[in-house]
């Protein structure tokens, strides 16, 4: 079955830090995958996708490229800000004729960026 | 607009007790999703509705669970005969059609504990 593997957290960085957030999968087929976020309080946003392979995702200054090769899709932002303090998912989706668009998340990174 | 929303947000009850948990999609989104995020983890995938009808509920953990959309709208979790194992987060979520392109949108929750 699908499953993704996000690299174990917490995460603690200083304002102005380079992030990393390593996010691995395992899928049949060719799966899309996904970057959620979850701020304080707030429900799961989607904070990019990517559909096939070598395709770059990017929002908000975060990117992730999607590596067939390697099935990985690491999360990147070059300058991190306090606001980014959050729990970030790693996700994918199969396609199937029964499932929709169902999603498969890896355990979530807590991400923590002080001032 | 509005959003996904979910009543209750927060839900305290006895083991072996009945819950249920309204889901609100965005108005016109066929597809609904109903995922559980125990602590610490990712949101697991429950059951899909297209419509009315639960296209792929192999989610589920155990016939003390099911759901209903009988309006193609709204949507209700059932939970027959609480656990305590059936403590974490209920989150809904809606997308206009089931395609891999089409975001999901998440509502803010439904906290369940059952004492």
């Amino acid at each position: 079955g699908n499953s993704v593997t996000q690299m174990e957290g917490p995460v603690t960085l200083s304002e102005e830090a380079f992030l990393t957030i390593n996010c691995t999968y395992t899928a049949t087929g060719y799966p899309s995958l996904f970057w959620y976020v979850q701020y304080p309080g707030e429900g799961l946003q989607l904070l990019l996708k990517a559909t096939k392979a070598d395709d770059k995702g990017s929002n908000k200054g975060f990117e992730a490229t999607y590596r067939k090769e390697t099935t990985s899709f690491h999360l990147e932002k070059g300058s991190v800000q306090v606001s980014d303090s959050a729990v970030y998912f790693c996700a994918l989706s199969g396609v199937g004729e029964t499932s929709g668009s169902r999603l498969t998340f890896g355990e979530g990174t807590q991400l923590t960026v002080n001032p | 607009g509005a959003g996904v929303s979910q009543t209750p947000s927060n839900k305290v009850t006895e083991k072996g007790k009945y819950v249920e948990l309204r889901c609100d999609p965005i108005s016109g989104h066929t597809a609904l999703y109903w995922y559980r995020q125990s602590l610490g983890q990712g949101p697991e995938f429950l059951i899909y509705f297209q419509g009315t009808g639960a296209a792929d509920d192999s989610g589920l953990p155990n016939d003390r669970f099911f759901a209903v959309r009988p309006e193609g709208s709204v949507s209700t979790l059932k939970i027959q005969r609480t656990e305590r194992g059936d403590s974490a987060v209920y989150l809904c979520a809606s997308s206009l059609y089931p395609y891999i392109l089409d975001e999901q949108f998440f509502g803010p929750g439904t906290r369940l504990t059952v004492l």
